[in-house]
């Protein structure tokens, strides 16, 4: 079976433009969580999605949005883009979305602010 | 509140054994236990649930103490394949919201 998936792995942007993160969940998955991974700290949760609903959000600005696909698959928008978001940005997903189910990493998209 | 993990880094020869310890300021619902090798995600070791349940694999031990906010884990007779850091994730609500601690660095040398 496909584990969580991301799309792209690396992505290169400049300050003030925006970009899309794509995550599919392991099927039968129904809750996606998205978080940030600086280098040498642990992940940083953003967002939970879970039946098409934010459940959670983290400390981040409005710059960041998420929404999840009647699939279950999701995206994370930046928007005006900063040096401080270089990062690795990591999907999670389980079951449900409560906090007894493991959650499954993906693989992560590496993004670079130049 | 971020969880506190200690120690930051440990360093071990193969066959033996290490505590990583987890410590929270609030009341905990759960832990969740993950280990991440360098340029890899992070993979589920264990969840330690408020009133004892546990869930993950069988040569992974760990501990929770719901009065003192705290969770161990065990790795007993390491081996190279331990290498890695290893977080604990905690959530004080039942949302599956997890709280990343700053992570342990463990090293297994032959």
């Amino acid at each position: 079976d496909a584990g969580v998936t991301q799309s792209p792995t690396h992505l290169i942007k400049t300050r003030g433009q925006h970009v899309t993160l794509r995550c599919s969940p392991i099927s039968g998955h129904k809750s996606v969580s998205w978080y940030q991974q600086v280098l040498g700290q642990g992940p940083q949760f953003i967002f939970q999605y879970y039946e098409k609903e934010e459940r959670g959000r983290g400390n981040f600005p409005d710059r960041f949005s998420a929404r999840q696909f009647p699939n279950y698959s999701s995206e994370l928008n930046v928007n005006a883009l900063l040096l401080g978001d270089s990062a690795l940005y990591l999907c999670a997903s389980s079951l449900r979305q409560d906090g007894n189910q493991p959650q499954h990493f993906g693989d992560g998209t590496r993004l670079s602010i130049l | 509140q971020q969880p506190v993990q200690s120690p930051q880094a440990v360093i071990l020869r193969e066959g033996e054994d290490a505590v990583i310890n987890c410590s929270s300021s609030k009341a905990l619902y759960s832990v969740h236990w993950y280990r991440q090798k360098h340029g890899e995600a992070p993979v589920f070791l264990m969840i330690l649930l408020k009133g004892g349940e546990q869930k993950g694999h069988e040569k992974i031990s760990a501990s929770f103490n719901e009065k003192k906010q705290q969770s161990s884990l065990y790795l007993t007779a390491s081996q190279l394949s331990y290498s890695g850091t290893y977080f604990c994730g905690t959530e004080t609500g039942s949302q599956g919201n997890l709280i990343f601690g700053k992570g342990t660095k463990l090293s297994v040398k032959p």
